[in-house]
């Protein structure tokens, strides 16, 4: 099993959808969580954190749910510009080591 | 603030031929280092990561090897390129169980 597994899709939304993603961690020890996008042809950039109580940042809105090893990210009014990879990350290793999953492709269309 | 360099942006080698990418940090002390591959159309790999000069942590067993020779600069290396090794590589730094921060990557071509 996958440390970290997402949804590959893609998912193809129409703009001004609000789309979810979610994602799961297999390591019960993982410390933090992160959501990261990537462009093509990009190196990834952070997008949020996550935090135990739920966190927003303007359209975005992560959860995390410890008991179930899962955290999720919510995207509301999508833009065309919000078209990329999202990629999940859990740091284990004593906080040295992040590990992505494969990421999850959005596309939003007119 | 702190930045990452990372050169070349791109890079095309014929198998059999040495690897060196190099990657520098700048703004932080002491930070975590770390190189990932992205075959085409997959998800990112850890290869190495560092938590101080001269200790690398290895992932993947692979003709790779990387070496942090200086607290702010990490380098990964391979003496003989295969096809397989063609790919995005990324270099990233963080602090203490912070996000990471990448560099622009280098896309390697073995041909």
């Amino acid at each position: 099993r996958k440390e970290v597994e997402q949804d590959p899709g893609p998912f193809n939304v129409p703009e001004g959808a609000t789309v979810a993603f979610n994602c799961t961690y297999s390591n019960s020890a993982s410390q933090s969580f992160f959501w990261y996008r990537q462009d093509c042809r990009k190196e990834p950039k952070l997008l949020m954190s996550v935090y135990s109580s739920g966190n927003e940042d303007g359209r975005f809105t992560a959860q995390l749910n410890r008991a179930s090893q899962y955290i999720s990210l919510l995207i509301r009014d999508s833009k065309l510009s919000d078209s990329a990879t999202y990629l999940c990350v859990a740091l284990t290793g004593g906080g040295n080591k992040l590990t992505f999953g494969t990421g999850t492709q959005l596309k939003v269309e007119l | 603030s702190q930045t990452i360099h990372q050169w070349p942006a791109t890079l095309v080698q014929p198998v059999g031929s040495p690897l060196s990418l190099e990657c520098t940090v700048e703004g932080t002390s002491n930070p975590n280092l770390y190189w990932y591959r992205q075959a085409a159309g997959r998800g990112l790999q850890l290869l190495f990561y560092s938590v101080g000069i001269g200790q690398i942590s290895s992932e993947v067993p692979q003709n790779l090897s990387a070496s942090r020779p200086q607290d702010r600069q990490f380098i990964l290396s391979s003496k003989k390129l295969l096809l397989s090794d063609s790919g995005f590589y990324l270099c990233a730094w963080s602090a203490m169980s912070s996000p990471l921060h990448f560099g622009n990557g280098t896309r390697l071509t073995v041909t």
